[in-house]
């Protein structure tokens, strides 16, 4: 069975810090892994989709790689800012639908 | 990306009473629907797949009778929870997947239900 951890699951971070967040997961076998942003009592954004072949995504500040055999995604990003303030989860897609982490609570202070 | 709303995005009701929630594609044309429930806290847990024509698959514990699946067209699925009890307020998230088999998926805004 499937299992996503997140590491940390929270952070607080002054503003223009760069940082980096963990995701790891037991069963390598993945078609595709997903970070997505979760704001308080909101649904989920999709930020970033890196399929099983892939080894890294980039969207503007944010940087996500994949290390399939060792079971290890991270998203990086840059130059934080207040506005990233919020949960991030990652999931991940094999055989069965999208399973998710807890998520990181991140707070990014001005 | 696809857009996907939910509606109501927030509802309170008495236990007993059923809820209904709807989840609309708004671009595109989905066979399939995900119905997610997310505690405080905790993660997104699969709650079932919701599939145009034929009937819902359900995950392991969840109970098919008290949570009812309805996709009647490919751009609808309504999931009622029946006789509502407190430990059933949560935040329920539908999503779609416009691609086939392993692409993205796309989540609508959730509701958010509490029951008194």
């Amino acid at each position: 069975k499937q299992e996503v951890t997140q590491i940390p699951a929270a952070l607080s971070v002054p503003e223009g810090e760069n940082l980096v967040l963990n995701c790891s997961f037991t069963d390598s076998a993945i078609y595709n892994l997903q970070w997505f942003r979760q704001d308080p009592g909101k649904g989920l954004t999709s930020l970033l989709l890196i399929q099983s072949s892939q080894r890294e995504q980039t969207s503007g500040r944010l940087n996500a790689s994949l290390d399939k055999s060792s079971g290890r995604s991270t998203l990086y990003i840059a130059a934080s800012q207040p506005g990233d303030s919020a949960t991030y989860l990652c999931a991940v897609k094999g055989n069965t639908p999208l399973v998710f982490g807890k998520g990181t609570r991140l707070s990014v202070i001005a | 990306g696809a857009v996907v709303s939910q509606h109501p995005s927030r509802v309170i009701c008495k236990s007993g009473t059923s809820v209904k929630i709807e989840c609309r594609s708004l671009d595109f044309q989905a066979t399939t629907m995900f119905w997610y429930r997310q505690f405080p806290k905790q993660s997104l847990m699969l709650m079932a797949t919701s599939n145009e024509g034929s009937k819902a698959t359900y995950e392991q514990g969840v109970e098919k009778d008290k949570f009812l699946i309805n996709h009647a067209s490919l751009t609808l699925s309504t999931l009622t929870v029946t006789s509502a009890h407190p430990e059933d307020s949560s935040f329920y998230i539908c999503s779609v997947e416009p691609g086939q088999g392993n692409d993205e998926q796309f989540f609508g805004p959730g509701t958010r239900l509490t029951v008194l």
